[in-house]
């Protein structure tokens, strides 16, 4: 165990709709990336922020969105489903804001239908 | 553009046979590679941090090497308990923070 929660562990949508992703990341971790796992592209990287202020952007579709809270949970926001959204989507933190030791959560399963 | 790949794609070993999984990179400015397990249906786990040519790390079973150009992660008598995806990343210097760029990864599975 990570110590890093993510939910709901899956999802089963129709385009167009809209998700919310959770992430609690590890007691103490300050930082919180977000990445998206499919099989044709591998693990890709999204977002990252540090307690509470965006750090590093990827390749995020302006479909989606992110923020991190003042208790430092994270949620990655994704509208207008399209059929290539479906994936696993991965929260990970760390401690400090640059390291490459991350702590992964079992992931969310995205289905969109 | 940063390129990390791994190679074979997948492995079957038999239990105590050895071998090397590779990850080449071409990355300008490299500051750090490091290694992943991933279980079916779990996230990732942290394995090792290498940061410049000729560095070495092991754990267990695993030892993993670094060039300037690629590393190996040498499995020495596997067990099927180490049966996994295995994922190498790298950071590159320009990056305000952490930001890794994954390969694809090497499923490895160890056959009793």
């Amino acid at each position: 165990d990570s110590g890093v929660t993510q939910t709901p562990k899956h999802l089963i949508t129709a385009t167009g709709q809209r998700v919310t992703l959770r992430c609690s990341p590890r007691s103490g971790d300050l930082s919180v990336y977000w990445y998206q796992q499919s099989l044709d592209q591998g693990l890709q990287f999204l977002i990252q922020y540090y307690n509470g202020e965006e750090r590093a952007k990827g390749n995020i579709l302006e479909r989606f969105s992110a923020q991190q809270f003042p208790d430092l949970h994270s949620e990655l926001n994704l509208s207008s489903l399209e059929l290539g959204d479906s994936a696993l989507y991965f929260c990970a933190s760390s401690v400090a804001v640059s390291t490459g030791e991350l702590f992964f959560g079992e992931g969310s399963r995205l289905t969109v239908l | 553009e940063d390129q990390v790949t791994q190679s074979p794609e997948a492995l079957r070993l038999q239990e105590g046979e050895s071998s090397s999984l590779n990850c080449s990179y071409t990355v300008s400015g490299l500051r750090g590679l490091f290694w992943y397990r991933q279980d079916p249906g779990k996230g990732p786990e942290f394995l090792f941090t290498l940061y410049s040519a000729g560095e070495e790390k092991e754990k267990e079973r695993l030892k993993a090497t670094l060039t300037k150009k690629e590393s190996f992660l040498h499995i020495t008598a596997p067990k099927p308990e180490d049966s996994a995806t295995y994922l190498c990343a790298v950071h590159v210097s320009g990056a305000g923070s952490y930001q890794l760029t994954f390969g694809k990864g090497t499923k490895l599975s160890v056959i009793p």
